[in-house]
């Protein structure tokens, strides 16, 4: 069974402050991607990465940037939280290899930037 | 970019009833049509999929339909039951070599039992 999982399931964070968010998988899937999820704007695209060091922009990157040293892992960063950027965000892995490339999410971080 | 677009928000049915949630999608070059199901508090999950070579297809009481001259798409539930509350999602997927789907907002469905 895929598990995705990310470092927090709520986060409270003061506006300004620097956050990581950590997501995790263990099916050594080569694609993983970063969402958030607002009511009424279902599930938006932030950032994926398609391989170790390789990031690509998705349809709102302003204001987040992302890590990858390991295939395992992609770290979504606020260099600067705004309260604008309060939110789920969940994380979601997926490989190339299977037909179907299903996307596996994991349990989501609802962030709160005060 | 893929634009898709899903209707309607919200849907509330009577169990028993069917349920049909519509999507269009901009993009011609899109190929592949996932539905996912995302219930209160839980992750989305995959529950069915159409390829643009197939024009429907079923998975018990769930079904999808697939138009590609008009460019939209859909998901049939047949005789609801209230465990099919939840949050259902459509994407579409066109991008580069790997399927990057862009999803559509949402339709929260709730049975009514």
């Amino acid at each position: 069974d895929v598990k995705v999982t990310q470092s927090s399931r709520y986060l409270v964070k003061r506006t300004g402050e620097k956050v990581f968010l950590e997501c995790v998988q263990d099916m050594d899937h080569e694609n993983m991607f970063w969402y958030r999820q607002d009511p009424g704007l279902g599930l938006r695209l932030i950032y994926f990465s398609y391989d170790v060091k390789m990031k690509e922009k998705g349809d709102i990157p302003e204001g987040y940037s992302v890590s990858r040293e390991k295939k395992e892992r992609f770290s979504l960063i606020l260099e600067s939280a705004s309260t604008n950027q309060t939110s789920m965000y969940l994380c979601a892995s997926s490989s190339p290899r299977d037909r179907r490339e299903t996307q596996y999410f994991g349990p989501g971080t609802r962030l709160l930037v005060l | 970019g893929e634009n898709v677009e899903q209707h309607p928000s919200t849907l509330s049915v009577q169990e028993g009833d069917s349920a049909v949630i519509k999507c269009t999608y901009s993009d011609s070059a899109s190929n592949y049509f996932p539905w996912y199901k995302q219930e209160l508090g839980k992750r989305p999950q995959l529950i069915i999929d159409i390829r643009s070579n197939v024009g429907e297809k079923k998975d018990q009481r769930i079904a999808v339909t697939l138009n590609k001259t008009a460019k939209h798409f859909s998901l049939h539930i047949t005789e609801t039951q209230p465990e099919d509350s939840a949050v259902y999602f459509c994407a579409a997927s066109s991008r580069g070599g790997s399927y990057i789907p862009t999803f559509g907002r949402g339709t929260s469905l709730i049975v009514h039992p």
